[in-house]
């Protein structure tokens, strides 16, 4: 199975800041990466996909990037309504897996 | 739009089975795979497995494959969920949720909590 090694487990940001989470593959996935925020009692959002590409409505300042085998989400500017929990998942091969999750919170 | 329905939450025995329900609309059912993920309170998500709704092919992941068996009513736009010989590591939060061209989960339901409780 491919391992999906997600940091920080969380963290804590103020408003407008920058936030970045990585997600290492333990093995080549290419771009067949996509990225999820899920709030309390909710189901899981999906933000990226394809590594980089926007989900439909998701606002501008979140973004994806790859590097190898590392992957990485980015909020330009935080606000308010994102505090949550961030996952990662390799659409790659079966089994499919997610990453352990990054609970972000404000400062 | 898009909407996957989950049936209600679920309070089961230890050593019965549950099946669980997602009824998909705004698209068509056949064209896409319905995928399931696990959610164990405050872990992180597991993947069950995958059906694809025109064929009825199923792929599980191995961890689940004497755990869950999944199905399809196409007159009805349904998947199914059933989990066999429920044990208290089956409670959790179980999602449905629509598979892509690609290989991720664009949209989701609402998610059922299932109780395993004597």
């Amino acid at each position: 199975d491919i391992q999906m090694t997600q940091s920080p487990a969380s963290l804590s940001a103020s408003l407008e800041e920058i936030v970045t989470i990585t997600c290492q593959a333990s093995q080549d996935i290419g771009n067949w990466l996509a990225w999820y925020q899920q709030k309390p009692g909710k189901s899981p959002q999906l933000l990226i996909y394809g590594a980089t590409s926007l989900a439909d409505g998701v606002p501008s300042r979140f973004s994806g990037s790859r590097s190898g085998t590392q992957y990485s989400l980015k909020i330009s500017r935080l606000q308010v309504e994102d505090p949550g929990i961030y996952y990662c998942l390799q659409g790659y091969s079966a089994p499919y897996t997610f990453g352990a999750g990054t609970k972000l919170e404000l400062k | 739009q898009v909407n996957l329905l989950q049936s209600g939450a679920a309070l089961v025995k230890p050593g019965a089975s549950v099946k669980l329900s997602c009824k998909a609309s705004g698209y068509t059912f056949t064209d896409y795979y319905i995928h399931w993920v696990k959610q164990s309170h405050g872990k992180s998500l597991e993947w069950i497995g995958y059906i694809n709704p025109n064929s009825g092919y199923t792929n599980y992941n191995e961890k689940f494959k004497s755990k869950a068996t999944l199905t399809v009513d196409k007159s009805t736009n349904t998947a199914y969920m059933e989990l066999s010989r429920l044990t208290s590591e089956d409670s959790a939060t179980y999602y449905c949720t629509k598979g892509t061209t690609t290989d991720y989960f664009d949209y989701w339901g609402q998610g059922v909590m299932v109780t395993v409780s004597s």
